[in-house]
């Protein structure tokens, strides 16, 4: 069965750190440009960052730019967002997502909430 | 960037009845754009990419249409587990923007 399962989601201090996490067995994960969208309490989707099959282009949203960093371990079909500076802003659920040919987001994992609160 | 704008923010039907939710684009996308549904506590669910391609075991009473900068979500014999928030998005080039949303609810 082809899925994606998040972790790392926590209740950390503003200015503080967290690294999410993305395992994607079940599929051939290195072929797949991997993405992480959030959404906060009570409001819409928000795409974050996607990164290619094999590292070599990464991209932001303008709202994480300087603060997140994507990356991934291929070996290990895994997917990693590490989160810096965190704001309440933040807040939010955190899912990993998977494009099909046309771009569309065809897998997603069940999310991992990030909470940023002192 | 590419804004999306959808409308109407939220709609009540009826059982059995057809609902036409709009997302309309900043620039032209061609048919880079597809729907997806989402339930309280749940993930999105992919319904319709390229504008108008229905994903695999979805209902066929979900039907996408437009290319260019207007596109619409038509669901048709609306049935009670309709009842979800919709969501447009473009999937071409990055940033990746998703629509503000439509909720619809069941009477």
């Amino acid at each position: 069965e082809v899925k994606l399962v998040e972790s790392g989601g926590a209740l950390v201090k503003p200015g503080g750190s967290l690294r999410l996490s993305c395992a994607g067995p079940g599929f051939s994960f290195s072929t797949y440009t991997m993405n992480w969208v959030r959404q906060a309490p009570g409001k819409g989707l928000e795409w974050v960052s996607s990164i290619s099959g094999i590292s070599t282009y990464t991209y932001y949203a303008d709202s994480v730019k300087g603060r997140f960093t994507v990356s991934r371990d291929n070996a290990n079909n895994s997917l990693f967002l590490q989160m810096n500076n965190l704001r309440a802003e933040d807040t939010a659920v955190y899912y990993c997502a998977r494009p099909q040919g046309w771009g569309a987001f065809d897998i997603w994992g069940q999310g991992t909430v990030v909470t940023v609160s002192s | 960037d590419i804004q999306l704008t959808q409308s109407p923010s939220s709609v009540s039907a009826s059982v059995g009845d057809r609902v036409t939710i709009t997302c309309r684009t900043s620039q032209d996308i061609g048919r880079w754009l597809a729907w997806y549904q989402q339930k309280p506590g749940q993930a999105p669910k992919l319904l319709i990419y390229a504008a108008s391609s229905l994903q695999g075991g979805v209902s066929s009473r979900f039907s996408g249409s437009g290319s260019g900068t207007d596109f619409t979500l038509s669901i048709s014999s609306l049935q009670p587990e309709d009842s979800a928030t919709y969501f447009c998005q473009h999937t071409n080039t990055s940033p990746l923007t998703f629509g503000g949303g439509t909720r619809l609810d069941i009477k």
